[in-house]
């Protein structure tokens, strides 16, 4: 069984530029949740996708989206990068139906902004 | 929202006493509460949860409580280890789709 994989795991950008980050979730689940995980602070929910489309947002704006492809895998786009979108990016599977109960977090992208 | 808050920010004890991490939540109709252990350069992992309907679970070393009137649950960790060095985050969730985590809660146990 393998885990949640992401890419990259680090990641310079500039302000102003966009930014793809990518997520293969677990074998056997079909949902995918993003998070968000400033230095020194718990995640903050993005959204999540479950069918290919998306299943809940957290208070983000327009310029965080995402995609689930028919394999389950997910990217998260963020454009017009600003400073503060400096953070861990962490992507978690589970099942439908169990989504909150059986998360699976993967090790996270690094994004740094300058 | 929800709004769940965690203390203390960090924690040190010798190994082989106990931990134990507080948190409390904002909104009574929240009804998950999972406990995640991150250790450095991974991922949030699950090591214990408890539902609205349980005042209790016990794990091994591990053990979660909830108070539903007083809107807290805590996590205590006995016979520490240095292993159990890490990040640990505690989270509420009211729907099925979303977790609302604390700020965390770095723990160090002393050899």
């Amino acid at each position: 069984e393998t885990g949640v994989t992401q890419s990259p795991t680090h990641l310079i950008k500039t302000r102003g530029q966009q930014v793809t980050l990518r997520c293969s979730s677990q074998s056997g689940h079909n949902t995918v949740s993003w998070y968000q995980q400033a230095l020194g602070q718990g995640p903050q929910f993005i959204f999540q996708y479950y069918r290919e489309e998306e299943n809940g947002r957290g208070n983000f704006p327009p310029r965080f989206s995402g995609l689930q492809f028919p394999n389950y895998s997910s990217e998260l786009n963020v454009n017009a990068l600003e400073l503060d979108d400096s953070a861990l990016y962490l992507c978690a599977s589970s099942l439908a139906g169990q989504t909150r109960y059986g998360y699976t977090f993967g090790s996270g992208t690094r994004l740094t902004v300058v | 929202g929800e709004n769940v808050e965690q203390h203390p920010s960090t924690l040190s004890v010798q190994e082989g006493d106990s931990a134990v991490i507080k948190c409390t939540y904002s909104d009574s109709a929240s009804n998950y509460f999972p406990w995640y252990k991150q250790e450095l350069g991974k991922g949030p992992q699950l090591i214990i949860d408890i539902r609205s309907n349980v005042g209790e679970k016990k794990d091994q070393r591990i053990a979660v409580t909830l108070n539903k009137t007083a809107k807290h649950f805590s996590l205590h960790i006995t016979e520490t280890q240095p292993e159990d060095s890490a990040v640990y985050f505690c989270a509420a969730s009211r729907e099925a789709n979303n977790l609302f985590f604390g700020t965390g809660t770095r723990l160090t146990v002393i050899p």
